[in-house]
C-alpha cells in the first residue's frame, strides 16, 4: 500500500521568501502524484499534478513541484510566496489499479509573515 | 470548467433529524467520491461511485448513506447522527481511469454540525 509523509506540520515564510514544502511518498511503482491547497473552510484545490515525463511540474498561482524518484519525494516550490499563500497543503498519491483513491498527507500549514 | 458544487454551505442538524448533502458536477466524470475531513486533519475517503455504482465503501456507519440518482449528482443522506460526526463534507470527482488514477477535483464542502 502507498502512504504519503509531509514532514513539517507548520511553516512559516515571510512575504516575498521562497516556499519549499516537503513531501515523501512509498509506492513502489510510478506514482501518481498531486498537490492540493486548502483554505480555511473550503474545499481542495489542485495546483498541480505529476504522472509521467518532465519531473518539473508547473501548476497554479506560480508553483512548481519536482518528482525526485532517487529520494521518493515530491517537494512543492514557489519563488516568491505572497499573504494570499498562506492556506494548508496536501500532497496526495495515487496508485494504479486502486480504484482511483488518493492517500493523503497529513498536510502542512503555511503562515506567511507580512 | 472544472467545478463541483455542493449543497448545503452549512449545516446543523440535531441526532435525530433526517437531512441530505447534495453534489453536482457537469465535467462528465464518471467517478464521483464522498471525503470526511476534521479539523486540521486530510481528508478521510468515505464512499466512490464508479458508473453510477457504489464501488468502495470504507467502512462507515450505515447512519451515512449515499446515492448517486445519475452521472452528474450524488447525494449522502443523513441520519441519526452523532456529535462526533460534525466535520467537512467535500465531495469529488473525477474520470474513470483505468489502470491509472484521474484527478479529483473537489466541491467547496458542506460544513455539518450534529447537535
Amino acid at each position: 500500500a502507498q502512504s504519503v509523509t509531509q514532514p513539517d506540520i507548520h511553516i512559516t515564510v515571510s512575504e516575498g521568501a521562497s516556499l519549499e514544502l516537503r513531501c515523501n511518498y512509498s509506492y513502489g511503482a510510478t506514482p501518481y502524484l498531486f498537490w492540493y491547497v486548502q483554505s480555511p473552510g473550503q474545499g481542495l484545490q489542485l495546483l498541480l499534478k505529476y504522472f509521467s515525463g518532465d519531473t518539473l511540474v508547473q501548476g497554479i498561482k506560480g508553483f512548481e513541484a519536482e518528482f525526485k524518484r532517487s529520494q521518493s519525494s515530491f517537494n512543492l516550490r514557489k519563488p516568491s510566496v505572497h499573504w494570499s499563500d498562506a492556506a494548508e497543503y496536501f500532497c496526495a498519491v495515487g496508485a494504479r489499479n486502486a480504484g482511483n483513491m488518493l492517500t493523503f498527507g497529513g498536510g502542512t500549514r503555511l503562515m506567511v509573515k507580512p | 470548467d472544472t467545478e463541483v458544487t455542493q449543497t448545503p454551505k452549512h449545516l446543523v442538524m440535531g441526532m435525530t433529524n433526517k437531512k441530505s448533502l447534495k453534489c453536482e458536477q457537469h465535467m462528465g466524470h464518471r467517478a464521483m467520491y464522498w471525503y470526511k475531513q476534521k479539523a486540521k486533519k486530510p481528508p478521510e475517503l468515505m464512499f466512490v461511485y464508479s458508473y453510477e455504482k457504489l464501488s468502495i465503501n470504507e467502512s462507515v456507519p450505515s447512519r451515512f448513506s449515499p446515492e448517486c440518482p445519475n452521472s452528474s449528482l450524488l447525494n449522502l443522506h443523513l441520519h441519526a447522527l452523532q456529535p462526533e460526526d460534525s466535520a467537512l463534507y467535500l465531495c469529488a470527482s473525477s474520470q474513470v481511469s483505468s489502470g491509472g488514477v484521474g484527478t479529483q477535483y473537489f466541491g467547496p464542502g458542506t460544513r455539518l454540525t450534529v447537535l
